[in-house]
């Protein structure tokens, strides 16, 4: 069955306290993965989308990272502005469907 | 300006009635979408359109139609509304192309079913 599982499910951290959020999947044929940060109230904004095993992409503090089997998303000493909801998604070649993560909600204290 | 917008904002009605929720984009995209983010937030795609024509339709319940008058809305009409349609929908767009695209998503629209 394909699958995305995303972890942990919420993470606190300390201002500047560096760290990365897992996204793992199981499906036959990554079209291409994709990392959302959602802000409570508001629709998924999107930050990255890596196509094949080795690519790393960086945005500011966060830099996605992208194996045969999973996702990393590193933040380097993060900033209460970074909390949100971040959500990972694996579009398949199969069929061409979509597959949400249930997120990692990340909190950063000042 | 907004690149993809969604009405109402905010819909509670009561069991059995008829809603629809309107999306737009300005992107000039191909692609529209509408998911279901649960109260566990989880969200899950439930249509995709195609330049109007349907190229994605989950597992969902007859009462949700989708209806694409042109490529730039995406509308969902919900029949016969039950308690566990409760949810956030939202609409996005992403552009057609070789390569893997991005969606653009909507602000959402806070359904609650009494």
């Amino acid at each position: 069955e394909d699958q995305v599982t995303q972890s942990p499910e919420a993470l606190r951290l300390q201002e500047g306290e560096s760290s990365s959020l897992n996204c793992s999947y199981t499906v036959s044929g990554l079209r291409g993965l994709f990392w959302y940060r959602q802000d409570p109230g508001k629709g998924p904004e999107f930050l990255f989308t890596l196509y094949s095993a080795g690519e790393e992409k960086e945005k500011e503090r966060l830099k996605a990272t992208l194996t045969k089997k999973e996702s990393f998303l590193h933040i380097t000493a993060p900033k209460p502005e970074d909390s949100a909801t971040y959500l990972c998604a694996v579009r398949m070649n199969r069929d061409d469907k979509i597959i949400f993560g249930k997120g990692t909600r990340l909190h950063i204290l000042p | 300006d907004t690149a993809v917008s969604q009405t109402p904002k905010y819909l509670v009605t009561q069991m059995g009635n008829d809603k629809s929720i309107k999306c737009e984009q300005n992107l000039g995209h191909d692609t529209m979408y509408w998911y279901k983010q649960d109260s566990k937030k989880f969200l899950k795609i439930m249509f995709s359109y195609n330049n109007k024509e349907l190229i994605i339709n989950e597992t969902v319940p007859n009462r949700f139609s989708p209806k694409s008058p042109d490529k730039a809305h995406l509308n969902l009409h919900i029949n016969s509304l039950e308690l566990g349609d409760s949810a956030v929908y939202f609409c996005a767009s992403s552009p057609s192309g070789v390569l893997v695209e991005t969606q653009y998503f909507g602000p959402g629209t806070r359904l609650l079913v009494l």
